[in-house]
């Protein structure tokens, strides 16, 4: 149980384009999604966290407009990624909150984003 | 403010062998919640094992056990009979009851050697 999968996995794309990633929950429902940057050899950085059915809320240094969270049913957040650029490049892990009660964050398999 | 503090950034041991992996943590909160999260090279991170400090007893997980002491704010998980495939970056993570942010430890990479 507590299974969360992500997609793409991988993703290459030319600057200037938009890059949707999307994050369900395959076997429960989460009322609570979270987005996280994870740099080379550093533990994840919280980006936003995403509740279903209200706006998401940023990190401070997150550009609300440069990454568009949409969480709109308790299996689905999806993040965009607009105009990215060469510095977007990286790598995106969603994560679910399975139980409010438990405090657990279950995680996708990520999503490594290549931006040329 | 809220820290989680791992001091071995890389630890190697034979495989077999039992090692311990430390974190310590600070905060004012009376209740919250503790993980050890692995992340291997396909980077999925898993959740190992989970304690709710409010419970005295020590969370187990089959071979993976941890040594919860609140007073002194530290949380070091054991990892016994170790395996080639505990090999990963492992993650000391902090919830309070007061907000849904986790809060991450530096990580400490492990090597379990044939």
């Amino acid at each position: 149980g507590a299974v969360v999968s992500q997609h793409p996995s991988w993703v290459i794309c030319k600057s200037g384009t938009s890059v949707k990633i999307e994050c369900r929950s395959l076997d429960f429902q989460a009322t609570t999604m979270f987005w996280y940057r994870q740099f080379p050899k550093q533990s994840l950085m919280l980006m936003a966290t995403s509740n279903e059915g209200s706006k998401a809320t940023y990190e401070q240094g997150v550009e609300k407009d440069k990454f568009l969270i949409n969480h709109a049913s308790l299996t689905l957040s999806t993040l965009t990624v607009t105009s990215a650029h060469p510095e977007d490049s990286s790598f995106y892990i969603c994560s679910a909150d399975a139980s409010r009660i438990q405090e657990t964050q279950y995680f996708g398999p990520g999503t490594r984003l290549l931006v040329l | 403010a809220q820290t989680v503090t791992q001091s071995q950034p890389e630890m190697s041991v034979q495989e077999a062998e039992t090692v311990t992996l430390s974190c310590t943590y600070d905060t004012s909160e009376s209740n919250y919640y503790l993980f050890w999260y692995k992340q291997p090279p396909s980077r999925q991170m898993i959740l190992v094992i989970r304690q709710e400090a409010y419970k005295q007893q020590n969370a187990t997980e089959n071979r993976f056990s941890v040594n919860f002491q609140k007073a002194a704010k530290s949380f070091s998980l054991k990892i016994s009979d170790s395996q080639l495939g505990d090999t990963a970056m492992y993650f000391c993570a902090f919830i309070g009851d007061s907000n849904y942010q986790l809060i991450w430890g530096a990580g400490t990479k492990l090597i379990i050697k044939p």
